[in-house]
């Protein structure tokens, strides 16, 4: 599995968009970008994943740019119940397991 | 609810003990994986099965063991118990292995303390 830099940490004000950045600067073709996220030692919760193209669901915005080097996972309106550690991780499509780095600490404040 | 069942939440146990987690899949889900967490490792897979049996391991200590049952709900096994063991142990499930991210669920974890 491809490898992925996070910054350690991140503030973000309630209300505005978090923007949560990811390095994989050697991910291969078939691999995926996915996004979870814990909330204070609950389990990890899935937010959203991509190939090549930008995502949208309910939850966030996933945007990677062409040559999938990198991506942004964005939070449109944070709210408090936002803070949480949020992981980027890629895998091959049809893997098995997800491997889980340090990730960010957001933190939403009001 | 997440829809995987974890129990017990909560085991304190001394050390060379042994202890047996539970997990109940998502309804559906034939896949099961265990993580564990501590403080100082972050989330580190330990096993995964796939309808009864074993997929893929890995950094499962030789104390550690687990398997799935016909109805899919699966154990994991702690023997030797050190102090080292105490962290947060999580089972996650999906349909099959590989069959999108969102598929993979989380429990809300067993926390482990060792005494």
């Amino acid at each position: 599995d491809a490898k992925t830099t996070q910054p350690p940490s991140m503030d973000c004000a309630e209300g505005r968009a978090a923007n949560l950045p990811c390095n994989h600067s050697t991910i291969s073709g078939n691999e995926y970008v996915y996004w979870y996220r814990q909330i204070h030692s609950q389990g990890p919760q899935y937010i959203i994943h991509g190939l090549k193209n930008n995502e949208t669901n309910e939850m966030a915005s996933l945007i990677i740019t062409e040559d999938r080097k990198s991506s942004t996972l964005i939070l449109p309106h944070a709210t408090l119940r936002d803070t949480a550690v949020y992981y980027c991780i890629v895998r091959v499509g049809g893997d098995y397991k997800l491997s889980f780095g340090a990730g960010t600490t957001v933190t939403v404040r009001a | 609810d997440s829809g995987v069942t974890q129990t017990p939440k909560h085991l304190i146990t001394a050390t060379g003990q042994r202890v047996t987690l539970r997990c109940s899949p998502r309804s559906g889900d034939l896949s099961v994986y265990w993580y564990q967490q501590s403080l100082d490792q972050g989330l580190q897979f330990l096993i995964q099965y796939y309808n009864g049996e074993e997929r893929a391991k890995g950094n499962i200590l030789e104390r550690f063991s687990a398997q799935q049952f016909p109805d899919l709900h699966s154990e994991l096994n702690l023997s030797s118990l050190e102090l080292g063991d105490s962290a947060l142990y999580f089972c996650a499930s999906s349909v099959a292995p590989g069959q999108g991210a969102e598929g993979y669920t989380f429990g809300s974890g067993t926390r482990l303390t060792v005494v």
